[in-house]
């Protein structure tokens, strides 16, 4: 199956700080996604990413395709305590002929100090 | 307005015995999905309905079977648990007929295989 490489496996960060992840694959994919759980809940969606090249922000949230369809990335601006949770990236092939199944990366676990 | 509902949120099974796990959304979607989500792991889609009446293998469909029983529920039946099962199981929903709309997750189930 397809392979999704997601780091840093985790983050320890001080309440202020910027935080950055990113997902590559050997494989392009058409739609990227990037959800958020919280500790004995379900994943929720943060942002989800069509074309290559977008940039789609939430809030303190950034996200990017990235231009080779094979990666893409998150961005978390002035990190708060809310912030803690594991981030997980998804895509999807989808096109002409392609499965619209997600495969999701391992996550990134985030705790943010105060 | 519950959104996706699971029960039960916790089972411990022994090896060979069966049991059904219930899912049920008050949002009207059409779709409905089937998850299992290990340690470290992201998750993998095990089957999905696409609208009543019709069922799809997902990633790993090997040990389980589903029923959509009318539009509001999606069960998913483990006939003979095997500790390979161990896991957080995972029901999600979106409202139209395509794995690029929002799904919406419930809680969880935590299923122990022993």
């Amino acid at each position: 199956g397809q392979q999704l490489n997601q780091s840093p496996q985790s983050m320890f960060i001080q309440e202020g700080e910027d935080v950055s992840m990113n997902c590559t694959s050997s494989s392009i994919f058409n739609t990227w996604l990037w959800y958020k759980q919280e500790p004995g809940e379900g994943p929720v969606l943060l942002i989800a990413l069509y074309k290559a090249g977008e940039l789609t922000s939430n809030g303190r949230l950034t996200a990017q395709f990235g231009i080779t369809r094979k990666d893409s990335f998150l961005n978390i601006s002035a990190s708060i305590p809310s912030d803690v949770g594991i981030y997980f990236c998804a895509g999807q092939p989808g096109g002409s002929g392609g499965s619209y199944i997600p495969t999701f990366g391992r996550g990134t676990s985030l705790i943010v100090h105060p | 307005n519950a959104g996706v509902t699971q029960t039960p949120k916790f089972q411990v099974l022994k090896t060979g015995q069966s049991m059904t796990l219930q899912c049920a959304q008050d949002m009207n979607h059409n779709s409905m999905y089937w998850y299992r989500q290990d340690p470290g792991m992201g998750l993998r889609l095990i089957y999905y309905s696409a609208s009543e009446g019709t069922t799809d293998k997902g990633e790993v469909p090997n040990g389980y079977n589903v029923s959509r029983l009318n539009k509001r529920e999606f069960s998913l039946r483990l006939e003979s648990a095997a500790p390979s099962q161990t896991s957080v199981y995972f029901c999600a929903s979106s409202l139209r007929r395509t794995f690029t709309d929002t799904q919406y997750f419930g809680p969880g189930t935590r299923l122990t295989v022993l």
